[in-house]
């Protein structure tokens, strides 16, 4: 069954530094999002991505975060500056239609970053 | 504004137990729904997956229903077993926007 492969599982970084997450999602498809969770907290929506741009951000998605497209196949998200509350799981995820069509989202298994 | 609460919060029954897992929503206005399980510091696996069409969809021992007009879902799980321990999230799709909203989920263990 097709996933989404998320690099690396888990990556520790020093407050202020930059750090990309690198998603690759289902080869087919056509949106990219990506997700966090908090520690004991919701799953929360950060950006969605379609035809090499953002199609909707959440207030979260601030100047700090970007997503990029740089080829066929990866789906990055750069967090520069990072802070102590960037801690999270972040969640890249994929659809082949807009609303997810008949199989909704296929999540991959997270990146842990760790801001210390 | 959608919001997506999920009861209980934690749930522990004994093996082979059937169980019920609800989740409800405040705007009914929903492309779909989905259920999704968590296992511990894990990532998130696809249960199954309701469109606001449907009423309910199986997956072997799971049953997932779906009454939008009174913001409500159902999980079902027949004949628990331990392996089916996890947290377990529900989260909707709202008409014309990209993003999940998620419940906080139900923590189940299901003791042997």
């Amino acid at each position: 069954e097709p996933e989404v492969t998320q690099t690396p599982s888990h990556q520790v970084t020093q407050m202020g530094q930059e750090v990309i997450l690198r998603c690759v999602p289902i080869s087919n498809h056509l949106y990219f999002y990506w997700y966090r969770q908090i520690l004991g907290q919701k799953v929360e929506f950060l950006v969605s991505f379609y035809n090499n741009e953002i199609s909707e951000k959440s207030e979260i998605f601030d100047d700090q975060f970007s997503v990029e497209r740089p080829d066929g196949s990866n789906f990055t998200l750069k967090i520069r500056s990072t802070k102590l509350e960037d801690s999270a799981m972040y969640f890249c995820a994929s659809s082949g239609n807009e609303g997810g069509g008949n199989y909704g989202y296929t999540f991959g298994s997270g990146t842990r970053l760790t801001v210390v | 504004k959608q919001e997506v609460t999920q009861i209980p919060a934690a749930l522990s029954v004994p093996e082979g137990e059937n169980l019920v897992l609800n989740c409800s929503f405040t705007d009914s206005a929903i492309y779909n729904l989905q259920w999704f399980r968590q296992d511990p510091g894990k990532g998130l696996t696809s249960l199954l997956l309701i469109q606001s069409s449907q009423r309910e969809q199986t997956s072997g021992r799971l049953n997932a229903s779906l009454d939008k007009s009174s913001g409500r879902s159902t999980l079902y799980i027949a004949a628990s077993q331990p392996g089916d321990s996890a947290t377990y999230l529900c989260a909707v799709l709202p008409s014309g926007t990209y993003k999940y909203i998620f419940g906080t989920g139900t923590r189940l263990k299901v003791l042997a």
